[in-house]
């Protein structure tokens, strides 16, 4: 069974550092791209970026850009979203999810809710 | 960027009725085009990819059609746990995915 096992919930303040993380088994972990979606509370969801974990190859949505990182470990079958500085306005539910062979995300983390507030 | 807009906002429709939902693309994603279901509390679950293609274990009452710039997603006859937000994706020459807004369908 494919599963995505994501991190726990974060509380931080602003300029804190984070870095969540999401862990794939059930398949082969370097075979697929697994993306990151931001849903912010009560609010729609928004694709982050992506990485195939076989090689690091890494895109990013011009949106997040600059604003987040996205890392793999696949001797660990672990994908990362990291914040160097975070705002209030990144506090959201992160989901990681995997990209099937159609074009769609396949398979999903339960998601790891970050709220950021002094 | 391809923005994807979804009709209507919000569905009101009673069980054992039948939903139509819909996806407008802003240019072709030729079949590049996938369905979620969300309910609260939960993250989203893939309904249909490639426009058309149901994801394992969906009903058969759950169909997508469509390509090029018009989706459709109708579910045949509504059972109550179907009432939830709808998202349709694209991934269209890779950058960047997007999702649409969302539909609600709620329980009149």
């Amino acid at each position: 069974e494919v599963q995505l096992v994501q991190s726990g919930a974060e509380v931080k303040k602003p300029g804190e550092s984070l870095k969540i993380s999401c862990k794939g088994s059930g398949y082969s972990f370097i075979s697929y791209w697994i993306g990151w979606v931001r849903q912010m509370p009560g609010k729609g969801l928004e694709w982050m970026g992506i990485i195939y974990p076989g090689d690091s190859d890494t895109r990013y949505s011009p949106s997040f850009q600059g604003q987040v990182t996205i890392s793999a470990d696949k001797s660990i079958s672990t994908a990362y979203l990291q914040w160097s500085s975070l705002k209030a306005s990144d506090t959201a539910m992160y989901y990681c999810a995997r990209h099937g062979s159609g074009s769609a995300f396949d398979s999903w983390g339960q998601g790891t809710l970050v709220s950021v507030s002094s | 960027e391809i923005v994807l807009t979804q009709s209507p906002a919000t569905l009101s429709l009673s069980p054992g009725q039948r939903a139509t939902l819909s996806c407008r693309a802003s240019q072709s994603v030729t079949s590049h085009l996938a369905w979620y279901q969300q309910k609260p509390g939960q993250p989203p679950r893939l309904l249909i990819y490639e426009a058309s293609n149901r994801a394992s274990g969906i009903p058969a009452r759950f169909s997508g059609s469509g390509s090029g710039t018009d989706f459709t997603l109708t579910i045949s006859s509504l059972e109550p746990e179907d009432f939830a937000l709808y998202y349709c994706q694209q991934r269209s020459n890779w950058l960047p995915i997007t999702f649409g807004q969302g539909t609600r369908l709620e329980i009149k």
